[in-house]
């Protein structure tokens, strides 16, 4: 199975800091790289799917790249609504692995 | 607007069955191929299953195979995992979970979890 290892496992900031979450495949996975969040006591929601396309809805301050092994999730100004947990995920072999998680709490 | 509602789940002994549905509404169901997710409590996400648009592809993780089986019913819209032999690390939230359309292994709606908790 390809492992999915995301770095930090947790993350303080302020509101209007920027952010960088990493993704590291253990396999190349070419761009089938997806990220959600999830908030307490919700089911995740798709923030961005082929590792940089932004899903309707989702604000524009949140970005994704990469590709082969090496991907980032980027938020160029915190929001209070941004703190919560992101996953990223590989969608290029089933079985469809996620990453650990990132917990981004308010610094 | 496109809802997926799980139910099905509850307290069950070690070695018991439990059987999860998924009811969808607002989309053409039988367009998509569906997926169960886990997530153990305090714990992240785990890929639990997957089954084709028309059931002609089933796939599971290592860790349920031989014990979890996913089916669908398409004139029902619904989704379901029958799930036997439970264990104490099968507790989880299980969420049910759409793959947008020709797009594999992304999940763009899912359902808000059905809880099961595997115990004596």
């Amino acid at each position: 199975d390809i492992q999915m290892t995301q770095s930090p496992s947790s993350l303080s900031a302020s509101v209007g800091d920027r952010i960088t979450i990493t993704c590291r495949a253990s396999q190349t996975i070419g761009k089938f790289l997806n990220w959600y969040q999830q908030k307490p006591g919700k089911a995740p929601r798709l923030l961005i799917s082929a590792a940089s396309t932004l899903q309707s809805g989702v604000p524009s301050r949140f970005s994704g790249s990469g590709s082969g092994t090496d991907f980032t999730l980027t938020i160029s100004s915190l929001q209070p609504e941004d703190f919560a947990t992101y996953y990223c995920q590989q969608s290029n072999t089933i079985t469809y692995t996620f990453g650990q998680g990132t917990k981004l709490e308010i610094k | 607007e496109v809802q997926l509602v799980e139910s099905g789940g509850g307290l069950v002994q070690p070695g018991g069955s439990l059987r999860l549905s998924c009811a969808a509404s607002a989309f053409t169901f039988s367009n998509h191929h569906m997926s169960w997710i886990r997530q153990a409590p305090g714990k992240g996400l785990e890929w639990v299953s997957a089954i084709t648009d028309n059931s002609a592809g089933t796939y599971y993780a290592d860790s349920v195979k031989g014990r979890f089986t996913v089916s669908r019913d398409n004139s029902k819209n619904t989704l379901f995992l029958q799930m036997s032999s439970l264990r104490a690390e099968d507790t989880a939230i299980y969420y049910c979970a759409r793959q947008p359309s020709a797009v594999a292994g992304t999940y763009d709606f899912w359902g808000q979890g059905t809880l099961v908790a595997v115990s004596s």
